[in-house]
């Protein structure tokens, strides 16, 4: 079965550079999307096709997907991003709709 | 303005059968759009458990497909989600959400519902 590994936690500091990584097997071949979850919330999507931003999400959350990985890059990380991230692929030949494991972001 | 609202009981007893429903509001569920349930047991991360799409057509996933079924009620925009013989395992937070028209990502999602299944 298809499976998203990302890591458990990512620690960066304000102003910093986040990269979070979507591994898969030949992922770069699948459209995958980013979601955003704070405590207490719906998960918020951030990054959908592997780089396109819904409206109203900053510039700074970008994405890209390569190869066996797609990483979400948040620049100029702000107290406000630490939250949960999970990607996400539609996968017809499986299960249809893979979350990775998910990734909390601490802003130190 | 599309807004989802999940309705269902806080408490379901083990082997008993759970049903949700989720409320659609600013988009028409016989519209093309996929619509999907996710869960989120406490703690863990998203889990997706079924979309429904066109006209009828439905999708679980593989190691729930057997307690599980979608449905629509056109005439209230609603679809619900049922899922029995139910243990504690399936205690979460369950979210419905809403796709794209061809695209299963989900920009829309409701605030969720949380299920506890005890005795």
């Amino acid at each position: 079965s298809y499976e998203l590994t990302q890591p458990p936690s990512v620690s960066v500091a304000p102003g910093q550079t986040a990269r979070i990584t979507c591994g898969g097997n030949n992922i770069g071949g699948e459209s995958v999307h980013w979601y955003q979850q704070k405590p207490g919330q719906a998960p918020a999507l951030v990054v959908h096709d592997d780089s396109d931003r819904p409206s109203g999400i900053p510039e700074r959350f970008s994405g890209s997907n390569s190869g066996n990985t797609a990483t979400l890059t948040i620049n100029r990380v702000e107290a406000g991003d630490e939250a949960d991230y999970y990607c996400q692929v539609w996968y017809p030949k499986g299960d249809h709709v893979l979350f990775g494991g998910g990734t909390k972001l601490t802003v130190l | 303005q599309v807004q989802l609202q999940e309705s269902g009981p806080g408490l379901v007893k083990p082997s008993e059968t759970l049903s949700l429903t989720c409320i659609v509001s600013g988009s028409s569920i016989d519209s093309g759009y996929y619509w999907g349930w996710i869960r989120q047991r406490p703690g863990q991360g998203l889990e997706w458990i079924a979309t429904y799409y066109r006209s009828g057509n439905a999708y679980y996933k593989s190691s729930l497909k057997s307690r599980v079924t979608v449905s629509v009620d056109l005439s209230k925009n609603q679809f619900s989600l049922q899922m029995n013989s139910l243990t504690a395992a399936d205690t979460a937070l369950y979210f419905c959400a809403r796709g794209g028209s061809s695209s299963e990502y989900f920009p829309h999602w409701g605030q969720g519902i949380l299920v506890t299944v005890s005795s």
